[in-house]
């Protein structure tokens, strides 16, 4: 397809659980973002990429979440040790590159943990 | 704090009125982007406006950027049913790799 795509819609995970969400962006776009909508903190800025590369991990909100990316596209945001805090719509973006283009955005991952 | 804090947060007109939302940011901009979301889900690019632009326009939506205000307006002309959604504002910095600093989002209801 032409857009953003997730995978996979949504996730139903125990606490304690690991779970991997994936995120293949618009062909050619060499910047990706991961981003989060929660109820309590509305949209938050997770991480970028680069290319392979993430110069702006700062968003990531603790050190059980990390992300990579390989091949200059699809990329891959891992939660170790899920916590009931984690439930949430994670959003993935592209866009050409970063300066001032626009971010196409994914349908997101609906992640809720019990 | 956030950027891109927008008023009023909740909205609900009938088809045919026109729609209108603010956006406030506290800091230098380089572009302010408008974003629809319907059902919670992936989010749609509306329209981008630059620093340097004072208004655009594309189809039923008219956006203007007062930088001296640090705030937007995005204006909905003849509201329909299927613009009920949530809409989002959306800053990037002058200096950065173009991340999005999101508002809370304006719930807009068209009541056919």
């Amino acid at each position: 397809g032409a857009g953003v795509s997730q995978s996979p819609s949504n996730k139903v995970t125990e606490k304690g659980k690991d779970v991997e969400l994936r995120c293949d962006p618009i062909s050619g776009h060499t910047a990706l973002y991961w981003y989060r909508q929660s109820l309590g903190q509305g949209l938050e800025f997770l991480i970028y990429f680069q290319g392979n590369s993430a110069p702006d991990k700062s968003g990531l909100p603790s050190d059980r979440f990390s992300a990579e990316r390989t091949g200059g596209s699809v990329s891959t945001l891992t939660i170790q040790r899920t916590q009931q805090e984690d439930s949430a719509v994670y959003l993935c973006a592209s866009s050409l590159g970063t300066s001032g283009q626009t971010q196409y955005f994914g349908p997101g991952t609906r992640l809720l943990v019990l | 704090s956030q950027q891109g804090e927008e008023d009023p947060q909740a909205l609900s007109i009938q088809e045919g009125e026109n729609a209108t939302m603010n956006c406030s940011y506290k800091t230098s901009i380089n572009n302010l982007q408008w974003y629809r979301q319907n059902s919670g889900r992936g989010l749609v690019h509306l329209i981008l406006i630059r620093s340097n632009e004072r208004e655009k326009h594309s189809g039923r939506l008219r956006v203007t950027l007062d930088t001296s205000k640090k705030s937007s307006s995005l204006l909905i002309t003849a509201s329909r049913a299927a613009d009920t959604a949530s809409y989002f504002c959306a800053t990037t910095r002058r200096t950065g790799n173009n991340r999005l600093a999101f508002g809370k989002g304006n719930q807009v209801v068209v009541i056919p």
